[in-house]
């Protein structure tokens, strides 16, 4: 099945600070997306973005397909963009979503 | 507003207990799908379905089954729980469009 690995594991930033997080996947794919694990475990969707660049608000994503790999910048950082950032797709021809283990951003004021 | 719901949030039981694990949408997706998430192992899926009687394994189906007889509810069910299905689930609606999660369910095998 497809790999999808996610870039760094972890990451501390002061707050107001930049970020880029990076997904890579070992196939072609029609559909990526985003997620945002806040610390009470919740999974909030921020982008489905298969191919281009989306924004919203300070967030944005760039999908790369024919490089197989995903960007997602935060910008001005603050102390609720904390948790943990997954990516996730399917494979070629497949309907089966695999994630990436996830980057852990911590915020710190 | 687009939701997904899933009951219990927390569920301690014994080991062979069969037990069920409600989800609803009210967004009429298609797809539907249910992950485990484990510490150092990040979220996998264990079934999912891409319509009423559609349904397929993901990475970890073993011990696990499901049944979509209509297109709103998505039930997991583990028939004979042993302690190391104790873990964190989430069910999801959606697929060529953003995929929404409950809240999550934890839950206990002892």
């Amino acid at each position: 099945g497809i790999q999808v690995e996610q870039s760094p594991p972890d990451l501390i930033l002061q707050e107001g600070a930049n970020s880029t997080l990076r997904c890579n996947f070992s196939d072609s794919v029609n559909n990526l997306q985003w997620f945002h694990q806040n610390p009470w475990g919740q999974l909030i969707n921020l982008f489905y973005i298969p191919s281009g660049t989306k924004q919203n608000g300070r967030l944005s994503a760039t999908t790369v397909a024919t490089e197989r790999y995903s960007l997602l910048y935060i910008s001005s950082s603050q102390t609720t963009d904390s948790g943990v950032y997954f990516c996730a797709c399917p494979g070629a021809g497949s309907y089966q979503l695999t994630f990436g283990k996830g980057t852990k951003l911590s915020v710190i004021p | 507003e687009a939701q997904v719901t899933q009951n219990p949030r927390y569920l301690i039981t014994v080991t062979g207990k069969k037990l069920t694990v409600t989800c609803s949408q009210n967004m009429n997706h298609e797809y539907m799908s249910w992950y485990r998430q484990d510490p150092g192992l990040g979220l996998r899926q264990i079934y999912y379905s891409m319509n009423v009687e559609v349904t397929d394994k993901g990475d970890v189906p073993e011990g696990y089954k499901v049944s979509r007889k209509e297109k709103r509810n998505f039930p997991l069910i583990l028939e004979s729980p042993s302690p190391n299905q104790t873990s964190l689930y989430f069910c999801a609606a959606g697929y060529n469009s953003p995929l929404h999660f409950g809240n999550g369910t934890r839950l206990t095998v002892t």
